[in-house]
């Protein structure tokens, strides 16, 4: 099953609006990453907060984590057209031979103009 | 720096062939993740390396997926026979000491 659910599933916004998008975890982690993929591409990371962290800025890019709900936020400020993508949270654990990430089921967003 | 680089990038087979797809991951990372990604199922970890070491191949749907990664630089995943069902965009991906991951471009594999 999938470790990380996001909400929503899509997501429809005007350019320059805010955008934000849940995730929620089962299990405890080492830390919890998002990644961005555009249509037809590999996964791109963006951003990683560990579980020590309550919040993490990247450009554009708020991340907040709360371990006591085991849930993490993304905003994405200002959005443009090319935010375009869908974006998938991936917690880390560790497993003893190396780290494990699992993804979530990721948000669709789209950004017109 | 070349990144994670896949091939093919394509690959359009018969049932009951073999496939082979073919994963470089960057130079240095020591860890080393075959997905499968499909509208249904999502994105599934197939199985990973550490240091050449096949660490959890629990993802591996059946018998008929096979992975090896012989050296640093290389490694592979096999299906024999391919079904349909394989159908699926499949990612490699590596890692230096299990932080971010860096994605390949994906093989998109269609088993008629």
């Amino acid at each position: 099953s999938q470790q990380g659910e996001e909400d929503p599933q899509a997501l429809s916004i005007q350019e320059g609006e805010n955008a934000t998008m849940n995730c929620s975890y089962k299990t405890s982690i080492n830390n919890l990453q998002w990644y961005r993929q555009n249509s037809g591409r590999g996964l791109v990371h963006l951003i990683l907060i560990r579980s020590n962290e309550r919040e993490k800025h990247s450009g554009r890019l708020r991340v907040t984590l709360d371990t006591s709900k085991k849930s993490s936020s993304l905003l994405i400020t200002a959005s443009r057209a090319a935010d375009t993508a869908s974006y998938f949270c991936a917690t880390t654990e560790f497993t003893g031979g190396g780290n494990k990430l699992t993804f979530g089921t990721g948000t669709q967003l789209k950004v017109e103009l | 720096d070349a990144g994670v680089i896949q091939s093919p990038r394509h690959e359009v087979t018969e049932m009951g062939q073999e496939v082979t797809l073919r994963c470089k991951p960057i130079s240095g990372h020591n860890s080393l993740f075959w997905y499968r990604q499909t509208m249904m199922r999502g994105l599934e970890l197939l199985i990973y390396f550490n240091n050449n070491v096949p660490i959890d191949d629990s993802g591996m749907p059946e018998d008929r997926f096979s992975a090896k990664m012989p050296n640093a630089s290389f490694s592979t995943l096999k299906i024999q026979p391919s079904e349909p069902r394989d159908s699926a965009v499949y990612f490699c991906a590596s890692s230096l000491n299990g932080n971010e991951q860096f994605f390949g471009p994906g093989t998109r594999l269609t088993v008629l």
